[in-house]
């Protein structure tokens, strides 16, 4: 079955640029829209963007300013960049599959803790 | 943007139903989806499209959706049944993007 794994630092200093990637396994990432989700430590889910197969993306509006997203079809992999981090966007970050009409999350990988710290 | 709202926090005994509430202005046109997150874990997807059930998902688990308040109703409680819960709906209205409620603990007593 799908399989997706985050990975990337564990730790970024403030202003710096946060990359994460995800890979998929156990299926082709082709035909889906693939999503960034964060939850910061004793809070709730916040949807950072999602990015089709074709390169095509939406962003969360509270957070467009600071996101690109990216896709590697011949790794099987998409990716994230969050520029000019702060205390605020340490969290676990999550990748998942978007599916059922593009509108609910139904594959989340295990997700990957990021500090943001000096 | 778009808002969900959830109760913070909902105990049941086993056995007995929980209802879990999401309530959002005019929410009964969207599509609500619900998922489960235990401590450490990721959220799980345990109901899409309002009411139905990804394979593997127990029949106890339902859901409704009109007005102003999306509804995920479990019955006959269990222990493993603890955890956190989210909603979440695709908001188109302006900036096309992902929302998902404020979350509920479920505690079983």
């Amino acid at each position: 079955q799908v399989q997706l794994q985050e990975s990337g630092p564990g730790l970024v200093k403030p202003s710096e640029t946060l990359s994460l990637t995800c890979t998929v396994s156990g299926g082709s990432i082709s035909s889906y829209y693939w999503s960034w989700i964060r939850q910061p430590a004793g809070k709730g889910l916040e949807w950072i963007g999602r990015i089709y197969t074709s390169g095509s993306t939406n962003y969360n509006p509270s957070l467009k300013s600071r996101v690109t997203m990216s896709v590697d079809t011949s790794k099987n992999q998409f990716s994230l960049k969050l520029s000019s981090v702060t205390a605020a966007d340490t969290a676990v970050y999550y990748c998942a599959r978007v599916t059922h009409g593009g509108l609910a999350f139904d594959i989340w990988g295990q997700g990957t803790m990021v500090t943001v710290s000096s | 943007s778009y808002v969900l709202t959830q109760p913070p926090s909902v105990s049941v005994a086993p056995g007995k139903t929980a209802r879990i509430t999401c309530g959002g202005n005019n929410i009964g046109s969207k599509s609500v989806h619900w998922y489960q997150q235990k401590p450490g874990q990721a959220p799980v997807l345990v109901i899409y499209y309002d009411s139905d059930r990804p394979s593997g998902i127990p029949e106890r688990f339902s859901g409704s959706n009109s007005g102003n308040t999306a509804t995920l109703t479990i019955s006959r409680v269990e222990a493993g049944d603890e955890a956190d819960y989210y909603c979440q709906v695709w908001d188109s209205s302006s900036d096309h993007h992902y929302v998902f409620g404020t979350g509920t603990k479920v505690t079983v007593l």
